[in-house]
């Protein structure tokens, strides 16, 4: 089966912009994670949203924000884009937000902002 | 909030010297799972454990789950340039997010 997808895989902003990532999970997955990634800091939780609700939070700014549709489908948002913005940002996907389950990462999107 | 830290932050080996990466909880753990990410690549499951003391293999790969179910350790015997990548650990915390410790990433001279 199709794996976990993200829209686009490369993007390039201006500061102060709006940017809109999409992430589409595996067929029946019904979790999905945001994570951060930039070098030297590993992978920074965003949220986590299961069945169209976000489960949790991670430590960043109002700036991020997320929602999931009812096919699972997530997009997460980021307004005023700042330089530091810039980073890999990865999907992951489960079948149910269990602690036993593992995570399926998209190839991520990769965010520029100039 | 749980933080889990990982060492060392890089390694650099000749092919066929052994590996070893090391992640440490500040909290106790419920399970701990290992990722790898190849360069370019994105993190891809590797294993999961769950019991305290738990010893799993995969081929030249040891996982280690501490008997406190705080720590843990991967580590790789003679390793081979396919092993290069970022090993990261993640444990849940009490809210159930994945929390990912900062990766090890391993080069290997061949």
């Amino acid at each position: 089966k199709a794996g976990v997808t993200q829209t686009p895989r490369y993007l390039i902003k201006t500061r102060g912009q709006q940017v809109t990532l999409s992430c589409s999970p595996i067929s029946g997955h019904r979790s999905v994670s945001w994570y951060q990634q930039t070098p030297g800091q590993g992978l920074q939780f965003l949220f986590e949203y299961f069945s169209e609700t976000q489960r949790n939070k991670g430590n960043f700014p109002g700036r991020f924000s997320g929602r999931q549709f009812s096919n699972s489908r997530s997009e997460m948002n980021v307004s005023t884009l700042e330089l530091g913005d810039s980073a890999l940002y990865l999907c992951a996907s489960s079948l149910v937000a269990d602690m036993n389950t593992e995570a399926f990462f998209g190839q991520g999107t990769r965010l520029t902002v100039v | 909030g749980q933080q889990v830290m990982q060492i060392p932050q890089y390694q650099h080996v000749q092919e066929g010297e052994d590996f070893t990466t090391y992640c440490n909880s500040s909290t106790t753990l419920s399970n701990i799972q290992w990722y790898k990410q190849r360069p370019g690549g994105h993190p891809v499951f590797l294993i999961q454990l769950v019991k305290s003391g738990e010893v799993k293999k995969q081929k030249r790969l040891t996982f280690q789950f501490g008997e406190a179910k705080k720590n843990s350790s991967l580590h790789i015997t003679a390793t081979q340039t396919t092993d290069v990548g970022t090993y990261f650990c993640a444990g849940r915390d009490g809210a159930q997010k994945l929390v990912f410790g900062q990766g090890t990433r391993l080069t290997i001279n061949p």
